[in-house]
């Protein structure tokens, strides 16, 4: 069965900073990944997917992701970090259904 | 256009009683689904919908959950007898055709306390 894994449960950053999120994920096939984003008391807004091609994946908000099939890997990563973008971040598998990894919560520091 | 709407934001019951919360998906999305997050965790699938069929409700963790989506657009998310291990927020999300290489699109959800 697929599974997603994010290691970090928190990270803080200061504004302007580069920030890495990393994902690794468990899936037989070649897998659709996503990465979703969450504020407080809202709902899941897609930030970029993953389905094939370019393993390198631009998404909203200044953000990109890497797939790295070798590594089962799929990590976020934004070259300068806004206070606004303190949120938690999903990583997630769709083999039908979503699987979403536990989540990583970004503080920024001012 | 509108997004997936979900109500109520916030709902307070007392352990046993029976609960119903709303889904309306993106208008055209054939496909609907239903997470429930508990606090700290992500999001877990519970069940899904291409048009009014449920095709998938492997994730229902007991058979007090029940789902529906009669006319294939608003979808219930029934809970009976409710227990303080559903507290948790349900999201739902809708995606146009239900392939995976579909964003599926969440609403803001609701969360669910069971005193």
């Amino acid at each position: 069965a697929q599974s997603v894994t994010q290691p970090d449960i928190h990270i803080t950053v200061s504004e302007g900073a580069s920030l890495e999120l990393r994902c690794n994920y468990s899936y037989g096939a070649t897998p659709y990944l996503f990465w979703y984003v969450q504020s407080p008391g809202q709902g899941l807004q897609l930030l970029l997917k993953y389905f094939s091609g370019d393993t390198l994946v631009q998404g909203i908000k200044g953000f990109e992701a890497e797939f790295k099939r070798s590594q089962s890997s799929f990590n976020l990563r934004k070259p300068s970090v806004h206070w606004s973008d303190a949120a938690e971040y999903f990583c997630a598998v769709d083999g039908n259904k979503l699987v979403f990894g536990a989540g990583t919560i970004l503080r920024v520091k001012s | 256009g509108a997004g997936v709407s979900q109500s109520p934001r916030y709902k307070v019951a007392k352990r046993g009683q029976d609960v119903a919360l709303r889904c309306d998906p993106i208008s055209g999305h054939v496909s609907l689904f239903w997470y429930q997050q508990a606090l700290g965790q992500g999001p877990e699938f519970l069940t899904y919908f291409q048009n009014e069929a449920q095709l998938d409700k492997s994730g229902l963790p007991s058979d007090r959950f029940f789902a529906e989506r009669p006319e294939g657009s608003v979808s219930t998310l029934k809970i009976q007898r409710t227990q303080q291990e559903d507290s948790a927020v349900y999201l739902c999300a809708s995606s146009m055709d239900g392939r995976s290489n579909q964003p599926q699109h969440f609403g803001d959800g609701t969360r669910l306390s069971i005193l």
